[in-house]
C-alpha cells in the first residue's frame, strides 16, 4: 500500500491564483481530512469527509473547497489564493467503525507559499 | 467550538530525565485522546493513545494520563533519549465525531 499520497509537494502561487491539491489514498479508509500546519501553531482542521459524498468544515474552512467523490480521493480547492494561505498541507485518513476511533496516517505534506 | 490547549511549546531535557507534556480540552464530549509526535521535515505519526474509560495507559518508556473531570490528559516520556526530540502534538475528539482537533504542539529537545 501507498498509503496516503499528496501532490504536489510544494508549489508557489501568485496572488488571486487558483490550485487544486490532491489527495489519495488506498487504505480503504472512510475518514479523510486536510489540515494546515503553520509554524508554532499546530495542525488546524481545514474540512474532512466522513464517506464518500459527505463533507464538513472544520477549523479554519474559509478560502477553501473540497469535494469526495470517491472513498479514494479528497482534493482540496484554494480559490482566490492570499499570502494567510501560505502553509504546509497535510492530508490524512482514517478508518472508523462504530465506537472505534481510528489512528489518522498522514501524507507526506504539500508547502505552498502565496507571493 | 472544540478547543485543544497545550503546554509547554518548547521544552529541553537532560538525556534520561523524564518529560511530560499536559494538554486541556473544552468539548465535554470528547473521550479519544492521541498523541502525535512529528520529526524534523516528517509527517505526524501516532505514539499512543487513551479513551475515556482508561485513566491511563502505558507503552514502554511512554504513557498518557487522562483526567476526565478536569478536562486534561498528559503525555509523560521516561529515559528521554535523543531521537526522542520532535514535536508532539495532543488531539481530542467525539466518539464518532471523527473531528480531531490537535494542540499548538510541544517543541521536545532532548540533550546528549
Amino acid at each position: 500500500n501507498a498509503g496516503v499520497t499528496q501532490t504536489p509537494k510544494f508549489r508557489i502561487l501568485k496572488i488571486g491564483q487558483s490550485m487544486t491539491l490532491q489527495c489519495t489514498q488506498d487504505m480503504n479508509h472512510n475518514y479523510m481530512y486536510w489540515y494546515r500546519q503553520d509554524p508554532g501553531m499546530g495542525l488546524k482542521l481545514i474540512y474532512y469527509s466522513v464517506g464518500a459524498g459527505i463533507t464538513d468544515k472544520g477549523e479554519v474552512p474559509n478560502g477553501y473547497n473540497v469535494s469526495r467523490s470517491t472513498t479514494e480521493d479528497f482534493p482540496l480547492r484554494l480559490e482566490l489564493a492570499a499570502p494567510s494561505q501560505t502553509s504546509v498541507y497535510f492530508c490524512a485518513s482514517s478508518y472508523h467503525r462504530g465506537t472505534n476511533t481510528g489512528e489518522l496516517f498522514f501524507g507526506e505534506g504539500s508547502r505552498l507559499t502565496v507571493l | 467550538g472544540e478547543n485543544v490547549e497545550q503546554h509547554p511549546s518548547t521544552l529541553s531535557v537532560q538525556e534520561g530525565d523524564s518529560a511530560v507534556i499536559k494538554c486541556t480540552y473544552s468539548d465535554s464530549a470528547s473521550n479519544y485522546f492521541p498523541w502525535y509526535k512529528q520529526e524534523l521535515g516528517k509527517r505526524p505519526q501516532l505514539i499512543i493513545d487513551i479513551r475515556s474509560n482508561v485513566g491511563e495507559k502505558k507503552d514502554q518508556r511512554i504513557a498518557v494520563t487522562l483526567n476526565k473531570t478536569a478536562k486534561h490528559f498528559s503525555l509523560h516520556i521516561t529515559e528521554t533519549q535523543p531521537e526522542d526530540s520532535a514535536v508532539y502534538f495532543c488531539a481530542a475528539s467525539r466518539r464518532q465525531g471523527g473531528k480531531l482537533i490537535f494542540g499548538q504542539g510541544t517543541e521536545l529537545s532532548v540533550k546528549p
